[in-house]
């Protein structure tokens, strides 16, 4: 019944090595959404998606590359992973109209060690 | 560009008191506004929004209007409770298109009993 659902909700590894993590909506909405939250709780998005193009895409080193395979999901894989890309992301999705509720996953905590 | 600007925390009350934390946007058209909480450990939820100037939005019991003329939507609530203790997230949406959400730096709330 989960809305958006992401795996891993945890996440530990290494400097250097790459991860993904994987988002699914199942409310039926187009646009999908990548924020991520760093350690003094500041939310910033990363990257969106509507029916599976890329339409927002913020500063955000090339080691990230969002992946959207269909409009229910989005993925996120992190290549090369730097001690500061630890933080937490979120998945989101809502549909592209303006005044519409965005609804939140659970969120992936990454810690790079 | 769109910001948005909230009270800072920590904000600490006891139980039953009244609660208000600040918001204040700077935005080109007409943007949405949200307020998102998020419990420890947990994602971000919405807690209520407003779509359009003087609209009042409104949830467990707390509130916030739309002011234009202000631009504020300051979160209210008359009596607050332990469970209230959270962080909460001041946002704006864009006023057409995909809802690149732009949010507050957060406001850490604690509620003694």
């Amino acid at each position: 019944d989960t809305a958006v659902s992401q795996t891993p909700k945890y996440l530990v590894t290494q400097m250097g090595n790459d991860k993904s993590i994987k988002c699914e909506q199942n409310l039926g909405h187009d646009t999908m959404y990548w924020y991520k939250q760093d350690s003094k709780k500041f939310l910033k998005i990363m990257f969106s998606y509507n029916n599976k193009e890329l339409i927002i895409n913020e500063t955000v080193p090339n080691r990230f590359s969002p992946k959207s395979p269909d409009k229910a999901h989005l993925n996120l894989h992190i290549n090369s992973l730097e001690l500061g890309d630890s933080a937490v992301y979120f998945c989101a999705s809502s549909q592209a109209t303006a005044g519409n509720t965005i609804y939140f996953g659970e969120g992936s905590w990454l810690t790079v060690v | 560009g769109n910001s948005v600007t909230q009270m800072e925390g920590p904000v600490t009350l006891s139980e039953e008191a009244f609660l208000t934390i600040n918001c204040t946007y700077t935005a080109t058209g007409y943007p949405s506004l949200f307020w998102y909480v998020q419990y420890p450990g947990e994602g971000l939820q919405l807690l209520l929004k407003a779509t359009k100037a003087d609209d009042k939005g409104s949830n467990k019991g707390f509130e916030a209007t739309y002011r234009k003329e202000t631009t504020s939507f300051h979160l209210e609530k008359g009596s607050v409770q332990v469970s209230d203790s959270a962080v909460y997230f001041c946002a704006l949406g864009g006023s057409r298109g995909a809802q690149k959400l732009v949010f507050g730096q957060g406001t850490r709330l604690t509620i003694n009993p």
